[in-house]
């Protein structure tokens, strides 16, 4: 079981906006930034979100973050087909003294 | 380019030990701490420690601990990733990221896949 609790999967349209929930406690997400990755079968996790709702340079800015008390959500708005990953959502754990990652979410773009 | 190269796919008898090496280039080796981070197949990603290679100072993961080590050689500017006792368990593929606190694990390597087998 991870410490970050996200949906197992995900799907959407393009013209639709789809959410991806992670869900933590007071001494993750509470006090702590949430960082977003995208993975692709076979290849490196990607930076997609740090800081809650910064995006890297280069991540399209239909890929959105935000967070609120002890859960931080990734909005994807008008999901592409190229969008089709593994999201996973990580953060930082004061009682574990470690880093923590959700068990990730596959995004299917109907 | 700012980039982490790691080492080749490795097979371990169970019991043994494995070695994973990450290099890194286009950027200052000792701004960043270097993570591991391992991902078994079909499986989430599983965060297993740190190490300042600016200090040398780590931190592991609680179920890692007495069985991983993590290093550095600021001289080649490659961090490495120990791991002893295998088991069926630890076959996954094992990535070193770097960090700077606040903005995530901007830069990862391309994963070692180590598989422990009879």
């Amino acid at each position: 079981q991870s410490v970050l609790t996200q949906p197992p999967s995900a799907s959407g349209t393009p013209g639709q906006r789809v959410t991806i929930s992670c869900s933590g406690s007071n001494s993750n997400i509470g006090h702590n930034n949430v960082n977003w990755y995208q993975q692709f079968p076979g290849m490196a996790p990607k930076l997609l979100i740090y800081g809650n709702n910064q995006r890297p340079s280069g991540v399209p800015d239909r890929f959105s973050g935000s967070k609120s008390g002890t859960s931080a959500s990734l909005a994807i708005s008008g999901p592409q087909s190229e969008d089709e990953a593994d999201y996973y959502c990580e953060s930082w754990d004061d009682t574990l003294n470690g880093r923590v990652f959700g068990g990730g979410t596959k995004l299917t773009v109907l | 380019q700012v980039q982490l190269v790691q080492s080749g796919a490795d097979v371990k008898k169970p019991g043994a030990s494995v070695r994973v090496s990450c290099e890194a280039s286009g950027y200052t080796f000792t701004g960043f701490y270097i993570h591991w981070v391992r991902q078994a197949p079909g499986q989430g990603l599983e965060w297993m420690g740190w190490i300042s290679p600016h200090t040398g100072a780590t931190n592991y993961a609680q179920r890692f601990k007495g069985r991983v080590t993590m290093t550095s050689d600021t001289s080649i500017t490659t961090a490495y990733l120990d791991l002893s006792s295998l088991t069926y368990a630890d076959t996954a593929v094992y990535y070193c990221a770097r960090l700077l606190p606040l903005y995530g694990m901007d830069v990862w390597g391309q994963g070692t896949t180590v598989t422990v087998s009879s």
